[in-house]
């Protein structure tokens, strides 16, 4: 079964400030993908990377994959209190039409403090 | 707003109790996907539906089924309800590689 840990579980930081939170993965991943779930809502995708190395961004945020495609990273340049919220990295079976159930891992929630 | 719809949005009730959980996909998402995310599991895969035939199961309790009708919409069924079934409840429908979420149904279970 594969465990998708991240870290850290809890960041607290001051608006303005840059960070970084990290997914590591016991088995490859198919593919990956970055969800972002404010409270009361369902999460929301942000990303999906699929390739060994592989780094997108999408305005403030930077997505890096790892080169064994074992682990990835979330940077945030210059977070706003709109950055809160619960960050979820997941495998995605891409390759498996008709099967995508997702494996999330544990999260990591994020409070932006203005 | 993903285009997901569940209800009922809160749901109350008792040890022991049934209840049924709605979910109606994004228009032409044929795959329905129930989730399941609780403060010591997370967020955990229970069972997918396509076009009305159970495509896979994960983590999903005896105690609980779902189905998916002929018009796409799910329901998800648990039974004899207990303390630690107490938790947000997702249903996502998707197309290609995205999945979209519903806004969920918390469920207390007293």
């Amino acid at each position: 079964t594969q465990l998708l840990e991240q870290s850290p579980q809890f960041l607290s930081i001051q608006e303005g400030e840059n960070l970084t939170v990290y997914c590591n993965s016991s088995s490859v991943f198919s593919s990956l993908q970055w969800y972002r779930q404010e409270p009361g809502e369902g999460p929301v995708l942000l990303v999906t990377v699929v390739t060994g190395g592989e780094v997108k961004k999408l305005k403030r945020l930077t997505f890096q994959f790892g080169d064994a495609r074992k682990d990835s990273s979330l940077h945030i340049t210059a977070a706003q209190p709109g950055d809160t919220g619960l960050y979820l990295c997941a495998d995605h079976p891409t390759l498996n039409f008709g099967n995508e159930k997702l494996t999330f891992g544990t999260g990591t929630r994020l409070t932006i403090i203005p | 707003d993903s285009g997901v719809t569940q209800t009922p949005k809160h749901l109350i009730t008792a040890t022991g109790q049934r209840v049924t959980l709605r979910c109606s996909p994004r228009s032409g998402d044929l795959s329905v996907y129930w989730y399941q995310q609780s403060l010591d599991q997370g967020l955990q895969f229970l069972i997918q539906y396509y076009n009305g035939e159970e495509r896979a199961k994960g983590n999903i309790l005896e105690r609980f089924s779902a189905q998916q009708f002929p018009d796409l919409h799910s329901e998800l069924n648990l039974s004899s309800l207990e303390l630690g079934d107490s938790a947000l409840y997702f249903c996502a429908s998707s197309r290609l590689t995205e999945q979209f979420f519903g806004p969920g149904t918390r469920l207390t279970v007293l």
